[in-house]
């Protein structure tokens, strides 16, 4: 059971713009942290796609876009790509544990 | 640009302690705070811990118990060791770096490891 609480699954057509919920609570996102969204691409380490709920590292399309408001967040992916299917995961700090905590994580599949 | 590399023991018994090491390339490991986070086989990640290049340390309650991360500032090093393990702490297990800004409540994780899968049965 996770902290932070994100769909299972989430699937669009090409071209299509997707987005994927991440639900905290009050000693976190709710708290005001911000959310980072993290890419984990099949077989491979997850990393970094949004920081600060909505700045893209070097080299992120700004085709992903992040938003925050209240104890919930979001991650958008418009002008959906092959190569966007991936699993995604949602992370933020908690105040009532000292440290972070992710979400469950959302399997993105590209019909 | 700086680069995270695991390295440890690939299988572990019941209730023994698990070591993994995490070498940093590409850059300092002062100024910055470092952290283990593991992923279970086709589950979702978990955070383990965290420490500062001068040691300072946090660890997550559900493991603080038996989990103790160190730091090798001559190596350019930090490691991991969680004792009494079981099959449930199988898993990858990724060392990061952990990134704060001052106009951004909360840290986030970049880069990370390639990770490394630690099995734990006898």
């Amino acid at each position: 059971q996770s902290v932070l609480t994100q769909p299972p699954s989430v699937s669009g057509a090409p071209g299509q713009r997707v987005t994927i919920s991440c639900t905290g609570g009050d000693s976190n996102i709710g708290a005001g942290y911000d959310v980072h969204w993290y890419q984990q691409l099949p077989g491979t380490a997850p990393k970094l796609l949004i920081y600060g709920h909505n700045n893209r590292p070097s080299g992120v399309p700004d085709r992903f876009s992040g938003s925050k408001s209240g104890a919930s967040a979001s991650l958008a992916i418009t002008g959906l790509q092959a190569e966007d299917e991936a699993d995604y995961y949602c992370q933020s700090y908690d105040s009532s544990l000292s440290g972070s905590v992710f979400g469950g994580g959302t399997k993105l599949t590209v019909l | 640009q700086v680069q995270l590399q695991e390295s440890g023991p690939g299988l572990v018994k019941p209730s023994e302690t698990l070591s993994l090491s995490c070498t940093v390339s590409g850059g300092s490991i002062s100024s910055y705070y470092w952290s283990w986070i593991r992923q279970p086989p086709g589950k979702g990640l978990e955070w383990i811990g965290s420490i500062s290049y001068s040691g300072t340390t946090n660890y997550n309650p559900s493991l603080k118990s038996r989990v103790t991360i160190s730091v090798d500032t001559s190596k350019n090093q930090f490691s991991l060791n969680l004792r009494s393990v079981t099959a449930a702490d199988t898993a990858l297990y990724y060392c990061a770096r952990r990134r704060v800004d001052t106009f951004i409540p909360g840290n986030w994780f970049d880069p990370w490891g390639q990770g490394t899968l630690v099995t734990v049965s006898s």
